[in-house]
């Protein structure tokens, strides 16, 4: 029979190029975010976190904004590989980790 | 570099059967966790299991489902009778933290229920 399931936001980019995978969450108490990234078949695996009283984080390579005027997290990944393949889910924190929808983030060679 | 480990990587399942999923978390984590995630989907929080009895547990885990800790290492989740629905990918995650910082998932057990 046919499957149904939620159709995840895409981004393709050009290996070597910036990407920023954009997140909306929903509870203005959550007050600690995590980006994990999803290889087919694999769990989720921890990139990088934010606390709600910075606005910016910085790992290698990546980068999270946190605006929580307007409920937004982004992830900014420089000079991509081809290794950044993968669902990109944000998840916020107030008493769970609740995840978001996903972003299919894919590197054109 | 420690790791979540889960067995086994797929289970099939007759519906109505009871299945157990197995976990070994980081060791010296002291919050656990099952989540799962349906073909395509997001993935959904199912319970939290800190200091022997279960912390917070969704609309998802209804009375089929259990958790344990029968040692000091293993963490299962039992679903006593399975339904259709309950395929999906079954993802076990631990942390060290205050309760809910950090997670390290597990590579997930695929359970297919026919």
């Amino acid at each position: 029979g046919e499957s149904v399931g939620l159709h995840l936001p895409t981004l393709s980019v050009q290996e070597g190029d910036n990407s920023i995978i954009n997140c909306a969450y929903s509870n203005s108490a959550s007050d600690y975010f995590i980006w994990y990234k999803q290889e087919s078949g694999k769990g989720p695996q921890f990139i990088i976190d934010i606390r709600s009283n910075m606005d910016k984080r910085q790992g290698q390579r990546v980068t999270v904004l946190l605006n929580k005027t307007v409920k937004h997290l982004s992830l900014q990944i420089a000079a991509t590989q081809p290794g950044d393949s993968a669902v990109y889910f944000c998840a916020e924190t107030v008493q769970k980790l609740v995840f978001g929808q996903g972003t299919r983030l894919t590197i054109n060679p | 570099e420690p790791e979540v480990t889960q067995t086994p990587s797929h289970q099939v399942t007759q519906m109505g059967q009871e299945v157990i999923l197995r976990c070994v978390p980081i060791s010296n984590h002291l919050y656990f966790y099952w989540y799962r995630q349906i073909l395509g989907q997001k993935v959904e929080f199912l319970v939290s299991f800190y200091n022997n009895e279960i912390s917070e547990k969704s609309e998802i885990f209804d009375d089929q489902f259990s958790v344990e800790r029968p040692d000091g290492s293993n963490f299962t989740l039992k679903i006593r009778s399975t339904k259709l629905e309950d395929s999906a990918m079954y993802f076990c995650a631990s942390s060290g933290g205050i309760g809910n910082e950090k997670l390290f998932f597990g590579s997930g057990t695929q359970l297919s229920v026919l």
